[in-house]
């Protein structure tokens, strides 16, 4: 019931397509759904993020899908440039916890010029 | 401003021997985690701290110590390295949403 399962595993897209990328969750006791992104030899980012309350937030290219019924959110990313290819985690959280937050496996993004 | 950061960068161990991984955060956090990323296995968490002078056991601690120096300092102890604990390693603390270093890469042979 932690897990958050995430795909796919790597994905490859011409510039200016629009990878999306999924997550999926079981724990209901989730409310805040982060996207970080990674660099080859850089720790992770936090890229975007949202809560339950709302089925989508938009930050530049970078949006997020959320549908609470089928307990599921994806990233979507328009426009997308080379500067984009990175590895994406989706991960859940509980706010009041203490331990918080489960990350999903990743998917490592190439887009082509 | 640092942020977060980890020493070393890079670290070639030898099975058995020993090494203490250093995090330090300038954000005044309360929550220190530290996590390992292996390929196709995304983040797991080996420990937490919730605040100074507590911590807890994350997905797998095996292998591992920790100390909570102070507020902000939290290290990893790898008392008797295994090649199962070839990895890269990141610290990260949580100010509403989490600040990773830069990461440690790991060899055990």
């Amino acid at each position: 019931q932690q897990q958050v399962k995430q795909s796919p595993q790597s994905l490859i897209v011409q510039k200016g397509g629009i990878p999306i990328i999924n997550c999926a969750y079981e724990n209901t006791a989730f409310d805040y759904f982060p996207w970080y992104q990674q660099f080859p030899g850089k720790g992770p980012a936090l890229l975007i993020a949202i809560r339950p309350d709302v089925s989508e937030k938009k930050e530049g290219r970078f949006t997020i899908s959320f549908n609470k019924s089928a307990k599921q959110f994806s990233l979507h990313i328009m426009d997308s440039q080379p500067g984009d290819s990175a590895t994406y985690f989706c991960a859940a959280s509980i706010t009041s916890g203490t331990y918080k937050y489960i990350f999903g496996t990743g998917t490592r993004l190439k887009v082509l010029a | 401003n640092a942020g977060v950061t980890q020493t070393p960068k890079f670290q070639v161990l030898k099975t058995g021997q020993s090494m203490t991984l250093q995090c330090a955060q300038d954000m005044n956090h309360n929550s220190m985690y530290w996590y390992r990323q292996d390929p196709g296995m995304g983040l797991r968490l080996i420990y937490y701290s919730a605040s100074e002078g507590t911590t807890d056991k994350g997905e797998v601690p095996n292998g591992y110590n920790v100390s909570r120096l102070n507020k902000r300092e939290f290290s990893l102890r790898l008392e008797s390295a295994a090649p199962s604990q070839t990895s890269v390693y990141f610290c990260a603390s949580d100010g509403g949403k989490l600040f990773f270093g830069s990461g440690t890469q790991l060899s055990v042979l």
